[in-house]
């Protein structure tokens, strides 16, 4: 079935750990997103890639990077970790051809504690 | 940048009608986007709209107004797989999303 597939679907990690969260999509999809999503203030943008070789940073970068070195795979890391980073985080793609009215289509989330 | 505002929570009967509100204010526009995310998963679409008026799509219509910064979710003949939170999210044009922090329906039999 196409989509999007994120792992691991939850993670505890050490404070000051480095950890790496996979996306990937085969829908053929140019835009990425990376969100994370806590209790009472929804989803909040950490970074996107319009296409291939491009990113950018969303409403809260830090702590957080991201490559994009093909279509398919949107990796984020935390470098080293904080407890404030404890949240769930979803993964999403869009077909950017167009105006920009094409839907994100999210995956199933990572849920990662930091202690 | 954006300021997206929904309520919080609604409570609602089986078989009922409930209008979720949604008020932005945008420095840029280009479309309201309506998702449904249920307790432990992803988001899902339910619709977008750019231009004013209604959209109808089964038990569910979304309203938009540019003028008033203003649109609406309506959800008809209530069922019980319906409580979810629903995320209002606006974008600016450049494939972007800006959410609301959602509102959680509660549908009570």
């Amino acid at each position: 079935t196409a989509g999007i597939t994120q792992a691991p679907t939850s993670q505890i990690l050490a404070a000051g750990r480095s950890m790496t969260l996979r996306c990937t999509q085969d829908m053929r999809h140019n835009a990425m997103y990376w969100y994370r999503q806590d209790l009472g203030l929804g989803l909040r943008l950490i970074h996107y890639s319009n296409t291939a070789g491009t990113t950018g940073k969303g409403e809260v970068p830090d702590g957080y990077s991201v490559s994009r070195a093909n279509t398919d795979d949107f990796p984020l890391t935390l470098a080293s970790a904080v407890p404030s980073q404890t949240s769930v985080y979803f993964c999403a793609s869009s077909d950017s051809q167009g105006s920009g009215n094409q839907p994100q289509h999210f995956g199933d989330g990572t849920r990662l504690s930091i202690l | 940048g954006q300021n997206i505002d929904q309520p919080t929570e609604m409570t609602a009967t089986e078989g009922a009608i409930v209008q979720i509100n949604c008020t932005y204010q945008t420095s840029g526009f280009n479309g309201l986007f309506w998702y449904q995310q249920h307790a432990g998963e992803a988001p899902t679409f339910l619709s977008y709209n750019v231009l004013d008026g209604l959209e109808e799509k089964g038990r569910f219509s979304s309203f938009l107004s540019r003028s008033k910064g203003y649109s609406y979710l309506l959800l008809k003949e209530l069922q019980m797989k319906d409580s979810a939170s629903y995320l209002c999210a606006v974008t600016d044009g450049d494939y972007k999303l800006s959410f609301g922090a959602g509102t959680t329906v509660t549908v009570r039999a």
